[in-house]
């Protein structure tokens, strides 16, 4: 149980293109999902928190109009990168956490974004 | 300071003994805390969740929390080449609404 899919695994597009990101919660239905970006080498980082038909809670410093988060159903949240660049370049890895109670969170295989 | 603390490592240790990874925390109201395992280009994988005062054990993992101390370990018993990876320790406070994740520690068993 407790299975996330994310879809593509990976991507690759041109500067200025957008791209978008789907979030799956096969098994169970996540009261909240979240959205990582790792570079390599270094530590996860979050950049929002979404509940479903809430607007997504972005951290400090991740622009809201540049990822797109959107969270339509308990059971799929999608993040758009909008008008990609280079610097984009990074995996992008979601999480489902089941409820509020148990707060486990369970990771997307990730997908691999590329911008040339 | 931050709010999760883990030693980088890396950690090495031989095949077959015990890997200690430890993590401390900042905020008294932690309720929730997890450790998460990530293979080098893979997504983190949740292996073990403690709440309470105590250790926790699941096959070759246990789990140890000491709130008073502020201090959340994870000891790999048996350690095996296939648990060579960085493992991640998250603290959930509680009403906070997503967990924080520490910066990981990798661990390297060597055969």
């Amino acid at each position: 149980g407790a299975v996330v899919s994310q879809h593509p695994s990976w991507v690759i597009c041109k500067s200025g293109t957008s791209v978008k990101i789907e979030c799956r919660s096969l098994d169970f239905q996540a009261t909240t999902m979240f959205w990582y970006r790792q570079f390599p080498k270094q530590s996860l980082m979050l950049m929002a928190t979404s509940n479903e038909g809430s607007k997504a809670t972005y951290e400090q410093g991740v622009e809201k109009d540049k990822f797109l988060i959107n969270h339509a159903s308990l059971t799929l949240s999608t993040l758009t990168v909008t008008s990609a660049h280079p610097e984009d370049s990074s995996f992008y890895i979601c999480s489902a956490r089941i409820s509020a109670y148990y707060n486990e969170q369970f990771f997307g295989p990730g997908t691999r974004l590329t911008v040339l | 300071q931050k709010e999760v603390e883990q030693n980088s490592g890396p950690l090495s240790v031989p095949e077959g003994a015990i890997a200690s990874l430890n993590c401390t925390y900042s905020d008294r109201g932690s309720q929730s805390f997890f450790w998460y395992r990530q293979y080098s280009g893979k997504s983190p994988e949740l292996i073990m969740s403690i709440y309470s005062n105590g250790d926790k054990e699941d096959g070759r993992f246990t789990a140890q929390l000491n709130k008073a101390s502020q201090y959340v370990s994870l000891l790999i018993r048996d350690s095996q080449p296939s648990d060579s990876a960085t493992y991640l320790c998250a603290v959930l406070v509680a009403n906070a609404g997503k967990s924080t994740f520490g910066d990981g520690t990798t661990l390297t068993v060597k055969p």
